[in-house]
């Protein structure tokens, strides 16, 4: 089974324009979350989707939006990029059976770098 | 809100040796999962171990066991026979609510060989 694929793996965007990046879960798995990755500041939670709803959203500004798409596959995207989005963008999926949580399987993230 | 305290921002261990990393964590429900990831320098999570909150024993993975305590709201990993492949990241993790996980700051482990 293919792993949790994020694209691209490194970008370089500048400020004020906007990025979108891609996820695609493991065949099967229905939620998909979002998190961003800085030194400062650790692991920080975006949002997940489920079936194509957002059901769960982190403390970030409206820049920060997404979308899940029928087959699972997930966007993520960031509008008006300020330097201070510069992180690895970790996307992660489960396979939500029910109630019943296991483990989130991560993607190898995307770096994104804003000059 | 739930938060996850990783007290040791970095930790050695003698290869062969054993380490424990410390994680505690705040909640007010019963029911949740505690989880450790381990992160490379590839920035690849990866599952180490995990624990539902409603099972009393401690959960192992060959090497790697973890130290719950309940009441204590604490979650703490050992490594047992350290390898050089596991120097790495590990992150501490909470998870109540499927698809939204509260991540510790990380300890940084260096193994000597």
């Amino acid at each position: 089974k293919a792993g949790v694929t994020q694209t691209p793996r490194y970008l370089i965007k500048t400020r004020g324009q906007q990025v979108t990046l891609s996820c695609s879960p493991i065949s099967g798995h229905r939620s998909v979350s979002w998190y961003q990755q800085t030194p400062g500041q650790g692991l920080q939670f975006l949002f997940e989707y489920f079936s194509e709803t957002q059901r769960n959203k982190g403390n970030f500004p409206g820049r920060f939006s997404g979308r899940q798409f029928s087959n699972s596959r997930s966007e993520m995207n960031v509008s008006t990029l300020e330097l201070g989005d510069s992180a690895l963008y970790l996307c992660a999926s489960s396979p939500d059976v029910g109630q019943t949580f296991t483990e989130a399987f991560f993607g190898q993230g995307t770096r994104l770098t804003v000059v | 809100a739930q938060t996850v305290t990783q007290s040791q921002p970095e930790m050695s261990v003698q290869e062969a040796e054993t380490v424990t990393l410390s994680c505690t964590y705040d909640t007010s429900e019963s029911d949740y999962y505690l989880f450790w990831y381990k992160q490379p320098p590839s920035r690849q999570m990866i599952l180490v171990i995990r624990q539902e909150a409603y099972k009393q024993q401690n959960a192992t993975e060959n090497r790697f066991s973890v130290n719950f305590q309940k009441a204590a709201k604490s979650f703490s990993l050992k490594i047992s026979d350290s390898q050089l492949g596991d120097a790495a990241m590990y992150f501490c993790a909470y998870n109540t609510n499927a698809g939204k996980s509260t991540f510790g700051d990380g300890t940084t482990l260096t193994v000597k060989p």
